[in-house]
This record gives structure tokens, sequence and C-alpha cells, in this order.
């Protein structure tokens, strides 16, 4: 089955600036996640939909990013205004069902933000 | 909350030398845990995982890993390490409470040597 996609591989913004970032996840995963992850850190959950529904959000600086799954399929982050700190490799994820333990998360290659 | 802490940032090693990336966790509450891989330019990927059960996992690669409760931790092992193991390895906790939200430690680079 093919795996998560992302786009962009890469992007290099000027603080202030605005991004947004593109996933598909498997065909049929019902849950999708993003996740943050800071050069020398481990990935941090920024926010879950279950469908088009979001089940959490809490990690999510809602000031600046949002995130939207229509259809409950593809979803999109964004960062309005970016600071230099949102420097980091953003993850999107997928599982087939939510909360059952043996429906692993996979995960796509990530978007590699830098801003200067 | 729960929280992971991975103690060692990098491991270099030799090939066919054993390997031991230590991992510890905190949580008031029962946890599941999991050792996620990370090879150069690729995407996180689930390398195996404690959810109830024997205490010892092991992957189809040779790697295990014990579940030791009253030590709260998931000690990854690997008794003769290849090139191709030379990655970011990641431990991860979650009590599956609602959300299934994993909490993350910082990761441990190992890096195996000819």
């Amino acid at each position: 089955e093919a795996g998560v996609a992302q786009s962009p591989r890469y992007k290099i913004i000027e603080k202030r600036q605005s991004v947004a970032f593109w996933c598909n996840p498997i065909s049929g995963h019902a849950t999708l996640y993003w996740y943050q992850q800071i050069l020398g850190q481990g990935p941090k959950l920024l926010i879950q939909f279950q469908n088009n529904g979001v089940v959490d959000d809490s990690q999510l600086p809602k000031d600046r990013f949002s995130a939207e799954r229509l259809k409950g399929v593809d979803s999109t982050l964004k960062i309005q205004p970016a600071k230099l700190e949102d420097s980091a490799v953003y993850l999107c994820a997928s599982s087939r069902v939510a909360g059952n333990l043996n429906s692993p998360l996979h995960f796509g290659n990530g978007t590699r933000l830098t801003v200067t | 909350a729960q929280s992971v802490t991975q103690l060692d940032s990098q491991v270099p090693v030799f090939e066919e030398a054993p390997v031991e990336l230590r991992c510890n966790y905190s949580s008031s509450v029962s946890v599941y845990l999991f050792w996620y891989v990370q090879y150069p330019n690729q995407g996180l990927q689930l390398l195996l995982k404690y959810l109830s059960g024997s205490t010892l996992v092991e992957s189809i690669n040779g790697f295990e890993a014990e579940f030791n409760k009253s030590q709260t931790s998931f000690h990854l092992r690997k008794p003769s390490v290849h090139i191709s193991d030379t990655a970011e390895y990641f431990c991860a906790v979650s009590d599956f409470s609602g959300s299934e939200k994993l909490v993350f430690g910082k990761g441990t680079k190992l890096t195996v040597n000819p």
C-alpha cells in the first residue's frame, strides 16, 4: 500500500511569513496526526483528527497554527505568521482505527521548515 | 502526564558488537511502550511495542526490548548490530486515555562503524 504522502519536502521562509503543509494519509485510515519535531528533540503531537473532527489539539499554538481535514482525507497545517522557533520537521501520521493498540501509526517523511 | 528519558543521545558501536539503547519513562497510570526507528531521510517506523503479556518483545530484525515496571524502563537491545542498523531510535509512551497521544523521548542516534 502507498505510504503517507507529505509535501513540500523542504520549505524556507522568512519570519512573519505564512506557510502551509499538505498530508495525504494511507487510504482508509480514519485517524490523522500532525507532529512537530524540533532538531534534537522527539516528535511532539500538535493535533489529532478522527475522520474530519478534532480529537486533541491541546498542544497546538492556536494563535498562529491552524489545521483542517476536509472530507476526512487530506489535511493541511498552516502557520501564520511564522516565528524562528517554528523551524522544525513537521510529520504527518495516520492509523486505520483509533483506540486500537494493534493499529500502528504510519509516518510520512515530513516537511522540513526553516524560518530565517 | 507521561515523560520519556533516553539517556544517551549518541551511541557509536562497531559492527557485530552488542548494543543497548536505554529508555526510562514516568507515568502515574499504566502505559504502553514503543520503539520507533528513523533511518536517514525517511519517516518514523514502528520497531516494536509492549502492550501487555510477556514483558520481552522482539522485532523482526533482531532487536528486543524488555518492559521492567519496577525500574520504569524499556531498554532496547541487539546482540549483534549491522551497518544497516545505523539510524535514530525513539522511545515513546502512551496511556491511550481518550487521545492516542504518543510522548516521545529525544532520540538516540546509533552509528554502526565497520
